[in-house]
C-alpha cells in the first residue's frame, strides 16, 4: 500500500536561510511524487512533481526537491526563505495505482520569520 | 472553465440534514477526483471518476456519502443526515486524464461545518 510521511509537523526558519521540508515515501512501483501549498482557505497549489528523469527537480517560485530513491525522500527545499512562503505543505505520491489516486503526507507548517 | 470551480465556498448545516456539494472541473479533463481535509490532518480519498464512472469509491467513509457525475463533467458529492465528524473541506481535482502524468488542478474547496 502507498503511504507519504511528513515527519515535520512544523518547520521554521528565518528569512533569508535555507529551508527544507521532509517526505519520505513507500510504494510497490515506481513513485509518482508531488509537493503542493496551501494557503489559509485557498485551495492546493502545484509546486512540483517527480515522474522520471532528473532527481533534482525545479517547480515554482524558487522551490525544488531532491528524488533519493534509495533514501525514499522528496525532501522540498529552498535556498532562501520569504515570509511569503509561510503556509501547509503537502508531499503527495500517485504511483500506487493507474489511475493517479493520489496519497497525501499529513502536511507540515512552515514559518518564515522575519 | 480556467480552473476547478467548487460550491458552496462555505456551508453550515445542522447536524442530521443532507447536503451537496459541487465540482465543476475544467472542460475536457476526464478524471475527477474527491478528497477530504478535515481540521489539521492530510487529505484523504474519496472517490474517483473516469467519465461519469466510478472505479473506485473505496474511500467513502460511510453509506451517508455518495457521489455522481453526469455528462463527464460536473460532479455532486452528497452527504445524508450529515454528522459533525463530517465536518470538514471537502476538494475536487480533475486531471487530462486518469494517471499521475497528467497533473491535478484543485478547487478551492468547500468548508463543510455541521452544527
Amino acid at each position: 500500500a502507498q503511504s507519504v510521511a511528513q515527519p515535520e509537523d512544523q518547520v521554521n526558519v528565518a528569512e533569508g536561510n535555507p529551508l527544507t521540508v521532509k517526505c519520505t515515501y513507500s510504494v510497490s512501483g515506481n513513485p509518482y511524487l508531488f509537493w503542493y501549498v496551501q494557503y489559509p482557505n485557498r485551495g492546493l497549489q502545484f509546486l512540483l512533481k517527480y515522474i522520471t528523469g532528473d532527481n533534482l527537480v525545479k517547480g515554482s517560485y524558487g522551490f525544488e526537491a531532491e528524488f533519493n530513491k534509495s533514501q525514499t525522500s522528496f525532501h522540498l527545499k529552498k535556498p532562501s526563505a520569504l515570509v511569503s512562503d509561510s503556509a501547509l505543505y503537502f508531499c503527495a505520491e500517485a504511483g500506487g495505482t493507474s489511475y493517479g489516486k493520489l496519497t497525501f503526507g499529513q502536511g507540515t507548517i512552515l514559518t518564515v520569520h522575519p | 472553465g480556467a480552473g476547478v470551480s467548487q460550491s458552496p465556498s462555505n456551508k453550515v448545516t445542522e447536524k442530521g440534514k443532507d447536503v451537496e456539494l459541487r465540482c465543476d472541473p475544467i472542460s475536457g479533463h476526464t478524471a475527477l477526483y474527491w478528497y477530504r481535509q478535515r481540521l489539521g490532518q492530510g487529505l484523504e480519498f474519496l472517490i474517483y471518476f473516469q467519465g461519469n464512472s466510478a472505479p473506485d469509491k473505496s474511500g467513502l467513509p460511510s453509506d451517508r456519502f455518495s457521489a455522481e457525475r453526469t455528462g463527464g463533467s460536473v460532479s455532486t458529492l452528497t452527504i445524508q443526515r450529515t454528522q459533525q465528524e463530517d465536518s470538514a473541506v471537502y476538494l475536487c481535482a480533475s486531471s487530462r486524464s486518469s494517471g499521475a502524468k497528467a497533473g491535478y488542478t484543485f478547487g478551492s474547496g468547500t468548508r463543510l461545518t455541521v452544527v
